[in-house]
């Protein structure tokens, strides 16, 4: 992929975790950040967007930020319920289309 | 808002699909609309986009040549006509509500549930 994320990442309930997502100068580096989560056999979700922006019902456990070419989404308050697949996507200028991470699973133990 | 894929299945390598996504609860014609992929056990991949005037069309490497996006808005639906298609193509393809590009704003905000495409022989 693209973006480079961890491929698993653990917590328990309660917890603050973090999941990373690296890119280069060409999508990270000059574009915003997307995250999606994607709950077992169901369609992704939008997460964050913008960065750091949370659309409407999202929680304000999830938070997102950016520096660089390299992005983070934080979940604190670590439920069970956040147990998914997590995607960072960017738009990728040179290539003029959206690229993605490979996508962190989220084990909350 | 809702959006209803449709049209996957079974086909044989070379063959070809039409995919629809049906949308409804929105202004379709002012909104850019998606089209992503997700091959089975794999991550997402975007596959193409389409702008709200239907002038700005976008595609991925691996489906450039072979697949065609195109909307209706007097149906509300969106297409995706997909030729020659090979054994890497088969995948759950979602329809996405979309915004401009780069723009920070919440690009593919709703999703379809999906519809299935194998293609092998």
């Amino acid at each position: 992929s693209v973006l480079t994320q961890p491929p698993s990442a653990s917590g328990t309930p309660g917890q603050r975790v973090t999941i990373s997502c690296s890119g280069s100068s060409s999508n990270l580096g000059t574009n915003y950040v997307y995250w999606y989560q994607q709950l077992p056999g169901t369609a992704p979700k939008l997460l964050i967007y913008g960065n750091n922006q949370r659309p409407s019902g999202v929680p304000d456990r999830f938070s997102g930020s950016k520096s660089g070419t390299s992005a983070s989404l934080a979940i604190s308050g670590l439920r069970s319920e956040d147990e998914a697949d997590y995607y960072c996507a960017a738009w990728y200028d040179s290539l003029s289309g959206w690229v993605f991470g490979g996508g962190t699973k989220l084990t909350v133990l | 808002v809702q959006l209803v894929e449709s049209g996957g299945g079974f086909v044989k390598p070379g063959g070809s699909l039409r995919l629809s996504c049906a949308a409804s609860g929105f202004i379709f014609s002012d909104y850019y609309m998606s089209w992503l992929r997700q091959a089975p056990g794999k991550g997402l991949e975007w596959v193409s986009h389409i702008s709200s005037t239907g002038y700005t069309i976008y595609y991925a490497d691996s489906v450039r040549g072979r697949f065609t996006i195109s909307r209706d808005d007097a149906k509300n639906s969106l297409y995706l006509q997909m030729n020659s298609l090979r054994a890497e193509d088969t995948a759950v393809y979602y329809c996405a509500r979309d915004w401009i590009p780069a723009a920070g704003l919440p690009n593919f905000d709703y999703w379809g549930r999906g519809t299935l495409v194998t293609v092998s022989s």
